[in-house]
């Protein structure tokens, strides 16, 4: 069975701070796709970025960088210098290479103070 | 560009009462159609998909259903709510399989049941 793990519940940080995100995943297959969305107060989860199980290259888009292993099943993001737009509760996910579900952790709740 | 629009956005219902959610998509064609939940501290859950028009695959048992009367048009209905229908409902599409696209998710409808 396929899993998501956010360990996490709540964050806090202050503005400026880097902040990272952990997940964890379970799964039996080899070809899978790893997800991270956010979903700031009007409720609209906001795509932003897709990795697949055969590309474990980190990604930085920005401030935003994601840090994938496949050795310890986490895809982990990091948030450089944070602000408080980035206040949201983001959502790590997992899909099944060819199959029509997205398995969704519970999400974190990042809160950035000014 | 492609919008997904979600109404009603908030819905208080008395329990027993039947419920109509109407999700609509523009700018695409033949998406693929999903139906989430998101109850209060817990994360998205997969209720229904459709990969065409009359397609429905459930992926929870409940008392609700899905139908796509037109290629982008996507109901969730209800005959009678149940208290723990309360939730934050989204509509989301894709250009294809779960595992190799990114989801685009609606505004959301936020459904109370008293």
């Amino acid at each position: 069975a396929q899993k998501v793990t956010q360990a996490q519940t709540e964050i806090s940080v202050v503005e400026k701070e880097d902040v990272t995100l952990d997940c964890v995943y379970e799964t039996r297959d080899t070809t899978y796709y790893l997800f991270w969305y956010k979903q700031p107060p009007s409720g609209e989860l906001v795509f932003l970025i897709r990795r697949n199980s055969f590309d474990e290259q980190n990604e930085i888009s920005g401030r935003y960088s994601w840090n994938f292993q496949k050795s310890t099943s986490s895809f982990n993001f990091t948030i450089t210098a944070s602000q408080v737009v980035d206040s949201a509760v983001y959502f790590c996910a997992l899909a099944q290479g060819g199959s029509e579900k997205l398995v969704f952790g519970k999400g974190t709740k990042l809160t950035v103070n000014p | 560009s492609q919008t997904i629009h979600q109404w009603p956005a908030t819905l208080v219902q008395p329990v027993g009462s039947p419920l109509s959610l109407e999700c609509t998509v523009e700018g695409t064609s033949n998406p693929n159609l999903y139906w989430y939940r998101q109850a209060a501290g817990r994360g998205l859950q997969l209720l229904f998909y459709s990969v065409g028009i009359g397609q429905i695959s459930s992926e929870v048992p409940q008392n609700l259903s899905a139908s796509r009367p037109q290629d982008r048009q996507f109901i969730l209905s209800s005959k009678k709510l149940l208290l723990s229908d309360s939730g934050f409902y989204l509509c989301a599409w894709s250009t294809g399989l779960a595992g190799f696209n990114e989801q685009f998710f609606g505004p959301g409808t936020r459904l109370t049941v008293l």
